[in-house]
């Protein structure tokens, strides 16, 4: 099956530094990607609908300047914590979609990046 | 928008029991998947089913569109299944923003 790749899987920083983690679909082009959040024992919380080449959509209540998405290719999203503060632990994940041939519009996730911030 | 239910909600057992987990959706759907996600929080793509019946080794899953639900059915059950199942639908009318349940819980203890 196609893959997706997250990087960093764990990164712990300081208050007020910004992270950046990067998705990438390895071996399929995906024309939109999506950033969730996971809280502890919680499902999945849509944050942004990254489409390549234009800006990301943000579902309601998340801050789009500090959370920055950017699809710079068809196989790359990347998105950056800014001025991060401790409320912003979490994982994070991403998914990119492929749309197969009778096989509808399929995601497929990242490992996940846990973010903890001292 | 599109309400997914799912249940149980928490589930423990023992090795080798079978399961079946249960999907509910408000609407019609031209997309379900069934997820899995490990300890480590790795999602894994279970199945893709809007409609009909698939099987992967033992697990297997059927999705009744016109009742709007869809059924997951782990068979001899090991540790290695626990983790959390998640349902995510796609609704009808041209949606590409998945709608994800709340997930069922499992423990496979040995």
């Amino acid at each position: 099956g196609a893959v997706v790749s997250q990087h960093p899987s764990r990164v712990i920083c300081k208050s007020g530094t910004s992270v950046k983690i990067e998705c990438r679909s390895l071996d399929f082009q995906a024309t939109t990607m999506f950033w969730y959040r996971q809280f502890p024992k919680k499902s999945l919380m849509l944050m942004a609908t990254s489409n390549e080449g234009s800006k990301a959509t943000y579902e309601q209540g998340v801050e789009k300047d500090k959370f920055l998405i950017n699809h710079a290719s068809l196989t790359l999203s990347t998105l950056t914590v800014t001025s991060a503060h401790p409320e912003d632990s979490s994982f994070y994940i991403c998914s990119a979609r492929e749309q197969l041939a009778g096989e509808g519009n399929t995601q497929y996730f990242g490992p996940g990046t846990r973010l903890t911030v001292l | 928008g599109i309400q997914v239910e799912q249940s149980p909600p928490d589930l423990i057992l023992q090795e080798g029991a079978n399961s079946t987990l249960r999907c509910n959706f408000s609407d019609s759907v031209n997309n379900l998947q069934w997820f899995h996600q490990n300890p480590w929080g790795q999602l894994i793509n279970l199945f893709y089913i809007p409609s009909g019946t698939k099987q992967n080794g033992r697990l297997s899953a059927t999705t009744v569109a016109t009742e709007r639900y869809s059924l997951l059915y782990i068979s001899s059950s090991q540790t290695t299944d626990s983790g959390v199942y998640f349902c995510a639908v796609l609704a009808s009318g041209g949606s590409y923003i998945p709608t994800f349940g709340r997930g069922t819980s499992l423990i496979v203890h040995p």
